[in-house]
């Protein structure tokens, strides 16, 4: 089975404070992503990398950054985070034109 | 602007009926399709995947795909409780590995 994996499930953090998401899979998928999603709004795609030290950005860059160092590892960071970044963000990856496959989710509230 | 668009819902069905969860999409290129389903809290899960024309069934799950009229279903028949659930509908075209995900139906299966 294929394993996307998150490893901070819930975060609280302050505002201003930089946060780091980690994902990591286990199938050697070329790309993957970084989505949040919120009620009402579905889910919306931050940034996407098709490959390592590759990036792309995706319809809600603003507020993000990421870093794809190795092929299993893609990393979100929030330089300074805010209140309307308190979301929940999913990472998911896929080899090209497949099914893709999500984490379980990490649930960010900023204060 | 590639669009997936799905009745927000609730639909809400009996238990033992037949749940009919439409979608609509605008990308004529799209050429794979894709079901989740996600409960609350969760992430998104991946139920079938269909990519001819056509009917595709397993087990109470059957994605029906029309690409003619641009429109993909999902039936889910002797409906339970915990079918309840929000259900995505996503596309994907032949060149791109990112796909295009809808909003979501909510569907409540009442008892």
């Amino acid at each position: 089975d294929v394993k996307v994996t998150q490893s901070s499930r819930y975060l609280v953090k302050r505002t201003g404070e930089k946060v780091f998401l980690e994902c990591v899979q286990d199938m050697d998928h070329e790309n993957m992503f970084w989505y949040r999603q919120d009620p009402g709004l579905g889910l919306r795609l931050i940034y996407f990398s098709y490959d390592v030290k590759m990036k792309e950005k995706g319809d809600i860059p603003e507020g993000y950054s990421v870093s794809r160092e190795k092929k299993e590892r893609f990393s979100l960071i929030l330089e300074s985070a805010s209140t309307n970044q308190t979301s929940m963000y999913l990472c998911a990856s896929t080899p090209t034109g497949n099914t893709i496959y999500f984490g379980e989710g990490s649930w960010l509230t900023v204060v | 602007q590639k669009e997936v668009e799905q009745n927000s819902g609730p639909l809400s069905v009996p238990e033992g009926a037949i749940a009919s969860l439409n979608c609509t999409y605008s990308d004529r290129g799209s050429q794979s399709f894709f079901w989740y389903r996600q409960y609350s809290g969760k992430s998104p899960e991946l139920i079938m995947s269909i990519y001819s024309n056509g009917d595709k069934e397993d087990g109470r799950f059957t994605a029906q795909l029309n690409k003619a009229s641009q429109y993909v279903s999902l039936l889910i028949r002797d409906s339970q409780p915990s079918d309840s659930a929000t259900y995505l509908c996503a596309g994907s075209s032949g060149g791109s590995y990112i796909p295009t995900f809808g909003r979501g139906t909510s569907l409540i299966v009442h008892p």
